[in-house]
C-alpha cells in the first residue's frame, strides 16, 4: 500500500524553467510532511517541514506547499546545481521517527 | 555542530556473513533512526531509538538489530546476510523523538552482499 506517491519521477528542464515537483499522500493523522533533496551517494538533506494545509516555506528557488492531500515543491528559474533527486516524507505519528518516504523525482537541469 | 557521520562508508560482504554498521550523532541529539535504501527507492523505516531502548521497529525481520550508546553513537548490526540486503543504509538523528521534528541523515554506507 504506498501512502506516498511523487510524480513525475523523472524531470528534465532547461536552465531557468520552472516548474514543479508533486508529493501525494493517502495518510490519516498527518504530524507532517518532509522535503529533502538527495545527490548522488549521499544522504537525504533536510529542506523543509510542513505541518498545516495552507502552509508554505521558501528557500532560495524552492517553495514547499501543502494541501489535505498533497504537497508541491515549486523550483523557480532552476540551475544546473539544483540537479539532485527529491524526496517527500510523511510522519503520521504512529510510530516515533518513522518517515514513509516515496521513491522520489529526479531533477536534471541542463545549461 | 559536528553533523552525522557513519562508518564504513562502502562495505562488501559474503551471502550468511554478520555486519556492523556505525554512526555518530549530532551532539545533543538523543535520538535515532535507521534507514534502507535501495537503488531507486526510498529509504524505508528499520527501526528507532531513544535514549538507548528501541522505540519503533519496521517490516524488518529480528536479524536486523541495533545498539545505542550513551555518546551519541549508535550501531546496526544485520545476521544472516543476505544478497536483498544489499542496500545504502542510513543513519539519522533527530533531537527528541517525541516532537516530530525533522531528521538529520548522515551519509550512508553502502553495503553489497555477494
Amino acid at each position: 500500500e504506498d501512502q506516498v506517491t511523487q510524480s513525475p519521477e523523472a524531470l528534465r528542464l532547461q536552465e531557468g524553467e520552472s516548474s514543479s515537483l508533486n508529493c501525494s499522500y493517502t495518510v490519516s493523522g498527518l504530524r507532517g510532511l518532509f522535503w529533502y533533496r538527495q545527490d548522488p551517494g549521499k544522504g537525504p538533506e533536510f529542506l523543509f517541514t510542513l505541518y498545516s494545509a495552507g502552509e508554505e516555506k521558501e528557500k532560495e528557488r524552492l517553495k514547499a506547499t501543502l494541501t489535505k492531500k498533497e504537497s508541491f515543491l515549486h523550483i523557480t528559474a532552476p540551475k544546473p546545481e539544483d540537479s539532485a533527486t527529491y524526496l517527500c516524507a510523511v510522519d503520521r505519528g504512529s510510530t516515533l521517527g518513522r518517515l514513509y518516504f516515496g521513491r522520489g523525482t529526479q531533477l536534471t537541469v541542463w545549461p | 555542530e559536528t553533523g552525522v557521520t557513519q562508518s564504513p562508508t562502502h562495505l562488501i560482504k559474503t551471502r550468511g556473513q554478520q555486519v556492523t554498521l556505525r554512526c555518530s550523532s549530532q551532539s545533543g541529539h538523543n535520538t535515532v533512526s535507521w534507514y534502507q535504501q535501495a537503488l531507486g527507492q526510498g529509504p524505508q523505516f528499520i527501526f528507532q531509538y531513544y535514549r538507548e531502548e528501541e522505540n519503533g521497529r519496521g517490516n524488518f525481520p529480528p536479524r536486523f538489530s541495533g545498539l545505542q550508546f550513551p555518546n551519541y553513537s549508535s550501531e546496526l548490526n544485520v545476521n544472516a546476510l543476505e544478497l536483498d540486503d544489499s542496500a545504502l543504509y542510513l543513519c539519522a538523528s533527530s533531537l527528541d523523538g517525541t516532537s516530530g521534528g525533522p531528521l538529520h541523515f548522515g551519509n550512508g554506507t553502502r553495503l553489497t552482499v555477494t
